[in-house]
């Protein structure tokens, strides 16, 4: 059983377009975290959801969004897609004040 | 500044030879201390964690990392590397009081030769 899983696991667009990734977990956690991964590896918070509210937003483009339907899921949808938007996105989820996270594999986004 | 580093961008180590991965914070209260491996095209996965006490916690894979308060260091240990550990390696924190956000080191590169 997967315990955190997205998709897709790659996506190729081009610059302009709006997309999704999706993320669920099935570790009955109830925070989620996206984290954007660069060309160098650094590894970055964007957004956490406790309960379906957002608790971190990080200096992010507003061209992002995510969203939270339930706990066991986090989207994060991307609009006007640019360039550098090009990274590894990976999900993550953790319990409560535990601050031990469990990541997905990730989604690489390629914009051309 | 609040920072994680992790001096070595790069490590090449022969198969059987011990390792060590060094890891430095500066934070003024201790944080929770994680250390993550990401295989090559993988997600990341959770090698072993500090929170309190034992200053010398055990994680898989045959890993081991210790807490020096004295140094803000957390580094990671290995007696003696397989070839399948060959990854990038981050050490990883997260400060009191920031709603659970991991903050990364720059991440090291372990090569393993046979």
């Amino acid at each position: 059983d997967t315990a955190v899983s997205q998709t897709p696991k790659y996506l190729v667009t081009q610059m302009g377009n709006d997309k999704s990734i999706k993320c669920e977990q099935n570790l009955g956690h109830d925070t989620m975290y996206w984290y954007k991964q660069d060309s160098k590896k650094f590894l970055k918070i964007m957004f956490s959801y406790n309960n379906k509210e957002l608790i971190i937003n990080e200096t992010v483009p507003n061209r992002f969004s995510p969203k939270s339907p339930d706990k066991a899921h986090l989207n994060l949808h991307i609009n006007s897609l640019e360039l550098g938007d090009s990274a590894v996105y990976f999900c993550a989820s953790s319990q409560g004040t535990v601050p031990e996270q469990y990541f997905g594999p990730g989604t690489r986004l390629t914009v051309t | 500044a609040q920072s994680v580093t992790q001096p070595d961008i790069h490590i090449t180590v022969s198969e059987g030879a011990s390792l060590e991965l060094r890891c430095n914070y500066s934070y003024g209260a201790t944080p929770y201390l994680f250390w993550y491996v990401q295989s090559p095209g993988q997600g990341l996965q959770l090698l072993l964690k500090y929170f309190s006490g034992d200053t010398l916690v055990q994680g898989i894979k045959g890993f081991e990392a210790e807490f020096k308060r004295s140094q803000s260091s957390f580094n990671l240990r290995k007696p003696s590397v397989h070839w399948s550990d060959a990854a990038e390696y981050f050490c990883a924190v997260v400060p009191y009081n920031q709603g659970g956000k991991l903050i990364f080191g720059q991440g090291t590169e372990l090569s393993v030769k046979p």
